[in-house]
């Protein structure tokens, strides 16, 4: 199984500021990693997928990057409602595992 | 409008069993291959079961492998989670979700508790 580490568990911003958060893999994945983001009392919501792709309707200040091992969620500049906990998840192998979530608070 | 409605939660004892449904609209349901993800309450994410968009192939998380059975109907666009042998640890919400790359399509989840 893969495990997903993702870093740091909280991180805590002021709206406009810019966010980096970090997922790694514990194996290689190519870039067959997604990003979701999960407010609270809401079903997740998909932000990026093969690594770098914005989903339909996501902001331009959200990006991601990566490869391998090593993945970057970067949200350029934090707006009030960017404030929740993202994942992220490999479909590169069965079982599919997500990371443990990285809270981005006030 | 795509869109994904669970229902099928309750309350039930622990060795009971329940069956889930996730009904699809605004889309080819029959194109597509969709997963069951759960979240235990204040927990992560965690991917239950898949069935490809056919129902020929399916894969289980370990944690359910052996009690938890995914199927769907194509005719009446509707996914279902059949939960046999319910344990305390299985106390979650449970989400559907269309498989894009990644799950770009999640439904609002429905839940489950299973206590004495």
């Amino acid at each position: 199984e893969i495990v997903m580490t993702q870093s740091p568990a909280t991180l805590s911003m002021s709206p406009g500021e810019r966010a980096t958060l970090s997922c790694r893999a514990s194996q290689r994945i190519a870039s067959n990693l997604a990003w979701y983001h999960q407010k609270p009392g809401q079903a997740p919501r998909l932000l990026i997928s093969g690594a770098s792709t914005r989903a339909t309707g996501i902001p331009a200040r959200f990006s991601g990057s990566g490869s391998g091992t090593e993945f970057t969620l970067t949200i350029s500049s934090l707006q009030s409602e960017d404030f929740a906990v993202y994942y992220c998840q490999q479909y590169n192998s069965w079982p599919l595992t997500f990371g443990g979530g990285t809270r981005v608070e006030i | 409008q795509v869109q994904l409605v669970e229902s099928g939660g309750a309350v039930v004892q622990p060795g009971g069993s329940l069956r889930l449904s996730c009904a699809a609209s605004g889309f080819t349901f029959s194109n597509y291959a969709m997963f069951w993800v759960r979240q235990a309450p204040g927990k992560g994410l965690e991917w239950v079961a898949f069935i490809r968009y056919n129902g020929t192939t399916k894969y289980y998380a370990d944690s359910v492998k052996g009690r938890f059975t995914v199927s769907r109907d194509n005719s009446k666009n509707t996914l279902y989670l059949q939960m046999n042998s319910l344990r305390v640890e299985d106390t979650a919400m449970y989400y559907c979700a269309k498989r894009g790359e990644g799950m770009d399509v999640w439904g609002r989840g429905t839940t489950v508790a299973v206590s004495s």
